[in-house]
């Protein structure tokens, strides 16, 4: 069955230091989302990105935020300086077509700053 | 007032018991429905979706929408031990970006 897979499963980092996390969508999905969760707290979204452009962020999504696709199979989500308030699971997930609902989740990346 | 309203409980029940789990909104223009189960640290897993009232069932689920109130349940039946989760409910309207509860602990003790 297609899944959205994530790398890494877990990464720690100092803090101001600049992390990269890696997903890669069910192949023919359109749409691509960042939600994160921090412990003990509602899943929040983040960003969405459809045909190459961001086409909804959050107020959480600041500059310190960005979204890429720099290939036909990987989206990745930049944090430039990170903080101590980011530690959090990040979790990318995709969508097939824009008259569903149905977002696939991938397992999540861990992010600890230190 | 929240979008997405879901009790964080934890529930516990024993095995074999009918769960009951629900959510209210607030966006009468929400259209899409979800139900994900998360285990501890993992990440969020569709159960059932759908995008109308009425009742949906999937095996041992049942989902269902009331429009009307803006309310939603996830009725598990026959519930096991490995059923014992956080189950969120996660809405969505025209934009499809689902909005999440909080999540409901549920605890299927044997």
């Amino acid at each position: 069955e297609p899944e959205v897979t994530q790398t890494p499963s877990h990464q720690v980092t100092q803090m101001g230091q600049e992390v990269i996390l890696r997903c890669v969508p069910i192949s023919n999905h359109l749409y691509f989302y960042w939600y994160r969760q921090i412990l003990g707290q509602k899943v929040e979204f983040l960003v969405s990105f459809y045909n190459n452009e961001i086409s909804e962020k959050s107020e959480i999504f600041d500059d310190q935020f960005s979204v890429e696709r720099p290939d036909g199979s990987n989206f990745t989500l930049k944090i430039r300086s990170t903080k101590l308030e980011d530690s959090a699971m990040y979790f990318c997930a995709s969508l097939l077509a824009g008259n569903t609902g149905e977002l696939f989740f991938g397992e999540g990346s861990r992010l600890t700053v230190l | 007032q929240k979008e997405v309203e879901q009790d964080p409980g934890p529930l516990s029940v024993p095995e074999g018991a009918i769960v009951s789990l629900n959510c209210t909104y607030s966006n009468s223009a929400f259209q899409y429905f979800m139900w994900y189960r998360q285990y501890s640290r993992k990440g969020p897993e569709l159960l059932m979706y759908t995008y109308s009232s009425g009742n949906k069932e999937d095996g041992r689920f049942t989902a269902q929408v009331d429009k009307s109130s803006k309310y939603i349940s996830l009725f598990i039946r026959d519930s096991q031990p490995s059923d014992s989760a956080t189950y969120l409910c996660a809405i969505s309207g025209g934009s499809y970006i689902p909005t999440f509860g909080r999540g409901t602990s549920l605890i299927v003790h044997p």
